[in-house]
């Protein structure tokens, strides 16, 4: 099993500023036939369901703000916030899925300071 | 605009099965792979396993045999079954399309990008 790992477990940002939240998997998801990382990212707000904001580590989802991105390969991966506004408030999980069972990191809660 | 419902109940009893239902609106329940997460009280997420419309699955081995998915595509439903439950299986649960695609030998896989609204399921005796 891979295992991630977030940092940090929680961040507290003025709005306007910047978020950085990193994830680390105890082994690459880079797959080497086509070189896209099996990492996404997801937004979880209380009482809705996740939401998926990246994919291949770096590409956004459709409607996706840009102040939303992601960065990094092989085992260590970023998603940066840019601009915080108030309705980023919310726990923030990457997911590998480059090997079964596909883990999800513990989540990394965003709050405005 | 793909929609999934999911139904199921609240309340179960210790060692019993829990059945949960997420029903696919607005498309097609083939061509995609369909996932179960949950998420229990004040934890992370948790991916349980998932199914493609062929009837293919693949488990987290977290659950060992307890966990059983099933589709039927002329419902275009797809279904959870959790054996024996106990207090720690607790949480709210998700289906979610999963998007990927197969182009030539290679696989894409796209993420989660379709949830249902979840099922709280509690476990009490």
């Amino acid at each position: 099993e891979i295992v991630m790992t977030q940092s940090p477990d929680s961040l507290a940002v003025s709005l306007g500023e910047r978020a950085t939240i990193n994830c680390k998997s105890g082994q690459s998801v880079l797959h080497n036939s086509h070189y896209k990382n099996h990492l996404v990212w997801y937004q979880h707000k209380p009482g809705q369901p996740p939401k998926l904001l990246i994919y291949w580590a770096s590409t956004r989802e459709s409607g996706v703000p840009d102040r939303f991105s992601g960065s990094g390969s092989g085992t260590d991966f970023t998603l940066t916030i840019s601009n915080v506004q108030a309705e980023d408030v919310a726990v923030y999980y990457c997911q590998q899925h480059f090997s079964a069972p596909y883990t999800f990191g513990q989540g990394t809660r965003l709050e405005i300071k | 605009q793909v929609q999934l419902q999911q139904s199921g109940p609240g309340l179960v009893k210790p060692s019993e099965t829990v059945s949960l239902t997420c029903n696919v609106y607005g498309g097609s329940i083939s061509s995609y792979f369909w996932s179960w997460v949950r998420q229990p009280p004040g934890k992370g997420l948790e991916w349980i396993g998932y199914i493609n419309s062929r009837g293919n699955t693949q488990y987290n081995p977290s659950f060992g045999s307890r966990v059983t998915i099933s589709v039927d595509t002329s419902t275009n439903q797809v279904s959870l079954k959790l054996h024996f439950v106990t207090a720690a299986d607790a949480a709210i649960y998700y289906c979610a399309r999963e998007r990927s695609a197969v182009v030539g030998n290679f696989f894409y896989y796209y993420g989660l990008d379709v949830w249902g609204q979840g099922t709280t399921v509690a476990v009490s005796s």
